[in-house]
């Protein structure tokens, strides 16, 4: 049981176009979503993160849209960028003590100059 | 800052081989995570740990032991080494259920 699906499982865009990443869940009970980026040979490193009261999340050229209704959200990486090819991991936790993480299988963005 | 340091970076095996892998953080992090990273397939959690001498399976246990000797390490042991098995073994910590996870760079390992 998949319960944190992200698609398209790759993307390719052209440089300064805006990436669109998909995710959605099934657990009503997740209020806490991370968007994790890991480049070749390294970890997943975090690099955005909305909890399920807000629709809205910026930071810099990224952005989290979420549907609390549908159970989905999207991460927009604006004015992408070489450096940002890598794999991005969508993520879901419930807050509390039990600090676990379920994430889906990752989209690898590849990004053209 | 901190660091996790995972060793080692590349682990060879045998089939039915016991293989382990250690994993060290000094963020000072209360909780501990061991996942699987297979291609294609995301992460997969394995155990964690919310404080020393603490276990709690993930979804991918079988055939895995763990032990979190203290606070900064905890380590992960492949009872025995499936062939042709290969994945990247990722560890990470944390301070709390909203906090960021940091993850160390990984171990691959390859069972021959």
């Amino acid at each position: 049981q998949q319960q944190v699906r992200q698609s398209p499982q790759s993307l390719t865009v052209w440089e300064g176009e805006t990436a669109i990443l998909n995710c959605s869940y099934e657990n009503s009970a997740f209020d806490y979503f991370p968007w994790y980026q890991q480049f070749p040979g390294e970890g997943p490193a975090l690099l955005i993160s909305i909890l399920s009261v807000s629709n809205k999340k910026e930071d810099g050229r990224f952005t989290i849209f979420f549907n609390k209704r549908e159970k989905k959200l999207s991460l927009h990486i604006a004015d992408s960028q070489p450096g940002d090819s890598a794999t991005y991991f969508c993520a879901a936790g419930i807050g509390g003590s039990n600090a676990k993480l379920t994430f889906g299988k990752g989209t690898k963005l590849s990004v053209k100059s | 800052g901190g660091i996790i340091t995972q060793t080692p970076k590349f682990l060879i095996g045998q089939e039915g081989q016991k293989l382990t892998l250690k994993c060290q953080q000094n963020f000072n992090h209360d909780t501990m995570y061991w996942y699987r990273q297979d291609s294609g397939k995301g992460l997969r959690l394995i155990y964690y740990s919310i404080t020393e001498n603490d276990l709690q399976k993930g979804d991918l246990s079988e055939g895995y032991d763990a032990s979190r000797e203290k606070k900064s390490s905890f380590s992960l042991t492949v009872t025995s080494a499936q062939k042709n098995e290969m994945a990247v073994f990722l560890c990470a910590s944390t301070q709390g259920a909203r906090a960021e996870q940091f993850f160390g760079p990984g171990t691959r390992l390859t069972v021959l």
